[in-house]
């Protein structure tokens, strides 16, 4: 079955250490995205790349990494700039139209130790 | 500029009884809007959208949803509510005056749906 595939489900980071989130799509989708989710705030676009070897900014990118080196693949880091990381991180992919929806993987939850 | 709102946080429903979670929304073109459903520590499934035509569409697990261009409204409706149905619903909405080759969704803040046995 096709589909998007986050790993690992649940992260752990200490002070001062980068993390790097994976997010994996079998489905041929040429977009992708990655959003953090907290309470009460809903979903907000940290980066989205539209094809291989480019990316963009979201609303909140700073303190975060992209590379986008495959289609099947956008792996999103957490670096020590990022001071409060603790979230829900939800990887998404679509087909670049505008009638279409996105799909959601099951999310990595990221917590500080 | 897109955007959209979820008036309500919550809303709570008892089992059998008909559920409508609320959903406005502010885009500078035309809509198209999208209803997603997530249940703890998974990801957004896609119930419903609505691109143009009929206002009322039809979704997943018997969900149906009513597009009012008047009120931009697009508000996520059911029958007769479930146990099961109990979770955290998401509005998004996109732009057709998106910026060239953006596809991006604004999301609404989410509405949890408890429904009482």
């Amino acid at each position: 079955d096709g589909g998007i595939t986050q790993s690992p489900k649940y992260l752990f980071r200490k002070e001062g250490q980068n993390v790097t989130l994976s997010c994996e799509q079998n489905l041929n989708h040429d977009a992708m995205y990655w959003y953090r989710q907290d309470p009460g705030q809903g979903l907000r676009l940290i980066y989205y790349s539209q094809i291989v070897n480019d990316f963009q900014k979201g609303d909140i990118a700073e303190g975060y990494s992209v590379s986008r080196e495959k289609k099947e693949s956008f792996p999103l880091t957490v670096t020590s700039a990022q001071k409060n990381p603790t979230a829900f991180y939800l990887c998404a992919s679509s087909i670049p139209v505008l009638n279409q929806p996105q799909h959601f993987g099951d999310g990595t939850r990221l917590s500080i130790l | 500029a897109q955007s959209v709102a979820q008036p309500e946080d919550q809303v709570n429903v008892a089992e059998g009884n008909p559920l409508t979670v609320k959903c406005t929304y502010s885009v500078s073109g035309n809509p198209y809007l999208f209803w997603y459903v997530q249940y703890p520590n998974r990801g957004l499934q896609f119930l419903l959208k609505y691109i143009t035509g009929d206002n009322l569409v039809k979704g997943s697990y018997g969900f149906e949803a009513e597009f009012n261009k008047s009120q931009t409204s697009f508000h996520l409706k059911k029958p007769s509510a479930l146990v099961s149905d109990s979770a955290l619903y998401f509005c998004a909405v996109r732009d057709s005056y998106s910026g060239a080759g953006s596809y991006q969704l604004t999301f609404g803040k989410g509405t949890k749906l408890s429904v009482i046995p």
